[in-house]
């Protein structure tokens, strides 16, 4: 069965305190995996599409990784406005196009 | 330019009234879907279009609707809803790759339904 599960379900740092949120997925034929940043009471705004083993994205403060079994969304220095829940998706193929997600991480960057 | 609309933002209803919900895209996207997402949760699949014709309805009750005129225009029709319905109600879309690639989705802002 496919499976996406994010680690941890909530993260707090200190403004500067860089760190990483896991998201280990299983799932028969990846056809891609998305990163999604949520802001409380809005739609998840698209971060990074990463499609194969081995690949890195970068955006500002963001740099988000690929491995067979797992991606991680590495936060460099965050700053307060990088507070938001952060969802993990993976795409599989033969399913239409349908998103699996995990359950997301909280994460707080306090100043 | 990424944006899909939605209208509503807000919308407060009762159990018996019939009301839509409406999004747009004007990406040239050719696949459209509704979600429905609880506090605390991911989005939850609910219907996806693919070429303004109905390919995934996720065993979603009669009482929502969906209705998808154009290719840039989606509805989700909704009557005698129960208390339990309320949510963020999420519109997305997708370029809809049709072999190999992944097929990233855009989403909305939502519309907050609160039914009494």
């Amino acid at each position: 069965e496919d499976q996406v599960t994010q680690s941890p379900e909530a993260l707090r740092l200190q403004e500067g305190e860089s760190s990483s949120l896991n998201c280990s997925y299983t799932v028969s034929g990846l056809r891609g995996l998305f990163w999604y940043r949520q802001d409380p009471g809005k739609g998840p705004e698209f971060l990074f599409t990463l499609y194969s083993a081995g690949e890195e994205k970068e955006k500002e403060r963001l740099k988000a990784t690929l491995t067979k079994k797992e991606s991680f969304l590495h936060i460099t220095a965050p700053k307060p406005e990088d507070s938001a829940t952060y969802l993990c998706a993976v795409q599989a193929n033969n399913q239409g196009g349908k998103l699996i997600f995990g359950q997301g991480t909280e994460l707080s960057v306090k100043p | 330019d990424t944006e899909v609309t939605q209208t509503p933002k807000h919308l407060v209803m009762g159990m018996t009234n019939k009301k839509s919900l409406k999004c747009e895209q004007h990406m040239g996207h050719r696949a459209m879907y509704w979600y429905k997402q609880k506090a605390k949760k991911p989005p939850e699949l609910m219907f996806v279009y693919s070429y303004e014709k109905l390919s995934i309805n996720e065993s979603v009750p009669s009482r929502f609707s969906p209705e998808c005129p154009n290719s840039s225009l989606l509805n989700l029709h909704l009557h005698a809803l129960q208390p339990e319905d309320s949510a963020l109600y999420l519109c997305a879309s997708s370029r809809k790759i049709i072999s190999g690639g992944a097929d990233t989705q855009y989403f909305g802002p939502g519309t907050r339904l609160t039914v009494l």
